[in-house]
């Protein structure tokens, strides 16, 4: 089956700090990777996303390359800023399997002054 | 566009009492898709509609729960007797595109049962 393994949380750093949120991924077929995030209040938005092997998905300063090699796709920000605190979930589809998400448990990101 | 909209955003019920979820996609998404995420752990598919048949519902816990989606517009998603673990967040999305790559999701119902 389908999963995704995402590190554990929460996560809190200083405003400017460098951001790394692992994430790995099994998948029967070959999946489209996702990060979503969940803003205090908010529903889940979607982030950003890649749909094949080497790509690099990109928003708001966030970016995450799709490691085939690897089965990775790990997130990253070269400088957080309070506005990011959020739970992060990594996710995957692969079509025609039901186009069904598979998400991660979630990393909630603290950024604190 | 409106969003996917759902309601209500909370709701605290007894164990034993029964409780309705409404889902109003986006005008014209085929398809919607129920997920619900329990304290702390991943957001899980609930089930599939095209339209308003169930394509999948191998993520529905039990029979306690029901989905429908009359007319293929808004859905309800029914749970009769709660239990304390269907306590979590219960999550709408829609989408048009036929990859699964392009869902917008609903701000959620926080379902509390005591």
């Amino acid at each position: 089956g389908n999963s995704v393994t995402q590190m554990e949380g929460p996560v809190t750093l200083s405003e400017e700090a460098f951001l790394t949120i692992n994430c790995t991924y099994t998948a029967t077929g070959y999946p489209s990777l996702f990060w979503y995030v969940q803003y205090p209040g908010e529903g889940l938005q979607l982030l950003l996303k890649a749909t094949k092997a080497d790509d690099k998905g990109s928003n708001k300063g966030f970016e995450a390359t799709y490691r085939k090699e690897t089965t990775s796709f790990h997130l990253e920000k070269g400088s957080v800023q309070v506005s990011d605190s959020a739970v992060y979930f990594c996710a995957l589809v692969v079509t025609g399997g039901g186009n069904k998400l598979t998400f991660g448990t979630g990393t909630q990101l603290k950024v604190e002054l | 566009e409106a969003g996917v909209t759902q309601f209500p955003s909370h709701s605290v019920i007894e164990k034993g009492q029964t409780v309705t979820l409404r889902c109003d996609p986006i005008s014209g998404h085929d398809n919607l898709y129920w997920y619900r995420r329990v304290m702390g752990k991943e957001i899980k598919f609930l089930l599939h509609f095209v339209k308003e048949s169930k394509q999948d519902e191998s993520g529905m816990p039990n029979n306690r729960f029901l989905a429908e989606r009359t007319g293929g517009t808004y859905s309800t998603l029914k749970v009769q007797p709660a239990e304390l673990e269907d306590s979590g967040v219960y999550f709408c999305a829609s989408s048009q595109d036929v990859t699964g790559t392009r869902y917008t999701f609903g701000s959620g119902t926080r379902l509390t049962v005591v």
